[in-house]
């Protein structure tokens, strides 16, 4: 079956450190991945995505990603954190086959950053 | 500028009163979908749409309708809703096919009870 694991319901780091947001995956094929922001009361972000090329993907405000095939990971990442990364994070990867018309969302990671 | 807009933000109902979210975008996207968020679930699909009257089931469609009439519209029907379809309801679009090169664009939600 075609999944997303994020095992940390939530990560907390303070503001000028760096951050890591797990995110596993499991799909029959190539996987094309993909990072989402949800703030409060809004709808997820578009962060960063992964199709195929450099295994570190950069996105919006900082943020990078690491492919890592032989683990199965797209691990998010960014250098030194801010109280405004505080979000809930969204891994997802396409589906394949019969499920190519959907992405599939992780449960999501909740990142708090202290002051 | 480039949108989702859901309507209402916060909707409370009764069991079995017939209920629709309107979703626009405008940015001629040809893919539409919507997604309902739950704590510890993350994001399921409901339908998606492909084109133009091309509407099919994602993962849990029990109890819901679309229609896609029109490019830019994707309203969500709930013919009898009951208690648990409580949840944060999405609408998303993108240029082409979710998870291609394309990101989803988000709408802000839509938070129904159903009491």
């Amino acid at each position: 079956a075609q999944s997303v694991a994020q095992p940390e319901d939530q990560v907390n780091v303070a503001e000028g450190n760096p951050l890591t947001v797990k995110c596993t995956y499991s799909v029959s094929g190539n996987p094309y991945l993909f990072w989402y922001v949800q703030y409060p009361n809004r709808g997820l972000q578009f962060l960063l995505k992964y199709i195929t090329g450099d295994n570190l993907v950069k996105g919006s405000y900082g943020f990078e990603a690491e492919f890592n095939k032989s683990q199965t990971s797209f691990h998010l990442k960014k250098p030194s954190a801010l109280v405004s990364d505080s979000a809930l994070y969204f891994c997802a990867v396409r589906g394949y086959g019969g499920a190519t018309n959907k992405l599939i969302f992780g449960t999501g990671t909740l990142l708090a950053v202290q002051p | 500028e480039a949108q989702v807009t859901q309507n209402p933000r916060y909707l409370i109902t009764v069991t079995g009163k017939k209920l629709t979210v309107t979703c626009s975008q405008n940015m001629n996207h040809e893919y539409m979908s919507w997604y309902r968020q739950d704590p510890g679930l993350g994001l399921r699909q409901i339908y998606y749409s492909m084109n133009v009257e091309v509407t099919d089931k994602g993962d849990v469609p029990e109890g819901y309708k679309v229609s896609r009439k029109e490019k830019r519209n994707f309203p969500l029907i709930l013919e009898s809703p009951s208690p648990n379809q409580t949840s944060l309801y999405f609408c998303a679009s993108s240029l082409s096919v979710a998870g291609g090169n394309s990101p989803l664009h988000f709408g802000n939600g839509t938070r129904l009870t159903v009491t």
